[in-house]
């Protein structure tokens, strides 16, 4: 099983649409996460870090549920520039990230 | 805000010569740098884990012999792809964290594609 799993993907959903993805972690000792974008060919780019309370940035939302082990990330209101990979991260502190598979996503007209 | 560059961003070589990439982090010193690999529609791997001053841990499966790092400074690692062939043909991206923020954050290099024929 790997360390983070997340939706196989990828989504294709229109214009405007408010779109979810999910991730699990099976280190129960990770203690940062992140979401990251990566357009093709190009690097991983921080979206946003995911803190237990949850945090919100414009059209993106980010949760974190810790018992269950399990974060998400919502877009709402996609547009096309949104079509990318978004990848889950997890690390503990003082050790290297761990990437989760990524979830495509193409946003059509 | 922290950047992170590479050099090449492109190579093209011939099977059995070595290339030899570089990651600086321009703006910080960074004494964890960190080499992945990506095939196309596949996520990062990670390769290897490069601590200055001392030897890199490489991930399962990783021939160390094969891909040299090295870390001579705070804000320069080095990877070098031994006698490249064909299989090595791939997408390598370094990332660094700031002193003293290993597990916080990462911030990624470009990239380098390297083509083997």
């Amino acid at each position: 099983r790997k360390e983070v799993e997340q939706d196989p993907g990828p989504f294709n959903v229109p214009e405007g649409a408010t779109v979810a993805f999910n991730c699990t972690y099976s280190n129960s000792a990770s203690q940062s996460f992140f979401w990251y974008r990566q357009d093709c060919r190009k690097e991983p780019k921080l979206l946003m870090s995911v803190y237990s309370s949850g945090n919100e940035d414009g059209r993106f939302t980010a949760q974190l549920n810790r018992a269950s082990q399990y974060i998400s990330l919502l877009i709402r209101d996609s547009k096309l520039s949104d079509s990318a990979t978004y990848l889950c991260v997890a690390s503990k502190s003082g050790q290297n990230f761990v990437f989760g598979p990524g979830t495509r996503l193409s946003v059509l007209p | 805000g922290a950047v992170v560059s590479q050099h090449p961003s492109w190579v093209i070589c011939k099977s059995g010569t070595s290339v030899k990439i570089e990651c600086r982090s321009l703006d910080f010193q960074a004494t964890t740098m960190f080499w992945y690999r990506q095939f196309p529609k596949q996520s990062l791997m990670l390769m290897a884990t490069s601590n200055e001053g001392s030897k890199a841990t490489y991930e399962q499966g990783v021939e160390k012999d094969k891909f040299l790092i090295n870390h001579a400074s705070l804000t320069l690692s080095t990877l070098t792809v031994t006698s490249a062939h064909p299989e090595d043909s791939s997408f390598y991206i370094c990332s660094a964290s700031p002193r003293g923020r290993l597990g916080e954050t990462q911030y990624f290099g470009p990239g380098t594609r390297l083509l083997v024929l």
